[in-house]
């Protein structure tokens, strides 16, 4: 069963740094997402992306953030200068339009 | 705007013992709802959804949920818990335009052995 796959599962970075997470969706789907989850507090929605363009995006994603999918396979997520705030989990999830979601296993992202 | 409670932070059960667990959720319409469960250090696995039709709709490894307009509630229910489902449970809801999830703040699931 095709799955939804992220790298690095763990990225160790320094403050001010630029980090880039993958995430390969599933093929046949066609909205992609980006979550993240701040250690022990809920999953918050960062930004859709669907026919290439972000389609919505939240107070969160800023002008740090950035997705693009480059070669119609991979989508990534990019923080420009990262802060400590930054550190959290990272999913990335992909839909077929009007059906669940379908998230990836995480990117731990640690800000020192 | 859309929103999800679940006003459980913690809840422990025994195994064998039955599970709800709460949901209520803010929105106008017919909303799209998903129970997701996150084990420790892992990605989320959606356990069920609701879209429309049968109120009560199962789920992955024993799990179901009732979707209740009236109270604004998507409840979980197991009527065996087993030591394996000892995880975080997130209530999610899809209500507008975009699909992105809102999510709950999650209940954390402890089973006593």
């Amino acid at each position: 069963e095709p799955e939804v796959t992220q790298t690095p599962s763990h990225q160790v970075t320094q403050m001010g740094q630029e980090v880039i997470l993958r995430c390969v969706p599933i093929s046949n789907h066609l909205y992609f997402y980006w979550y993240r989850q701040i250690l022990g507090q809920k999953v918050e929605f960062l930004v859709s992306f669907y026919n290439n363009e972000i389609s919505e995006k939240s107070e969160i994603f800023d002008d740090q953030f950035s997705v693009e999918r480059p070669d119609g396979s991979n989508f990534t997520l990019k923080i420009r200068s990262t802060k400590l705030e930054d550190s959290a989990m990272y999913f990335c999830a992909g839909q077929i339009r009007g059906n669940e979601q379908f998230f990836g296993p995480g990117t731990r992202l640690t800000v020192l | 705007a859309q929103s999800v409670t679940q006003p459980d932070i913690h809840i422990t059960v025994s195994e064998g013992a039955s599970l709800e667990l709460r949901c209520n959720y803010s929105y106008g319409a017919t909303p799209y709802l998903f129970w997701y469960v996150q084990s420790p250090g892992q990605g989320l696995q959606l356990l069920l959804k609701y879209f429309s039709g049968d109120t009560l709709v199962q789920g992955i490894k024993g799990f179901e949920a009732e979707f209740k307009r009236s109270q604004s509630s998507f409840n979980l229910r197991k009527p065996s818990v087993h030591w394996s489902d000892a995880a975080e449970y997130f209530c999610a809801v899809v209500g507008d335009s975009s699909y992105k999830l809102i999510f709950g703040s999650g209940t954390r699931l402890l089973v006593r052995p």
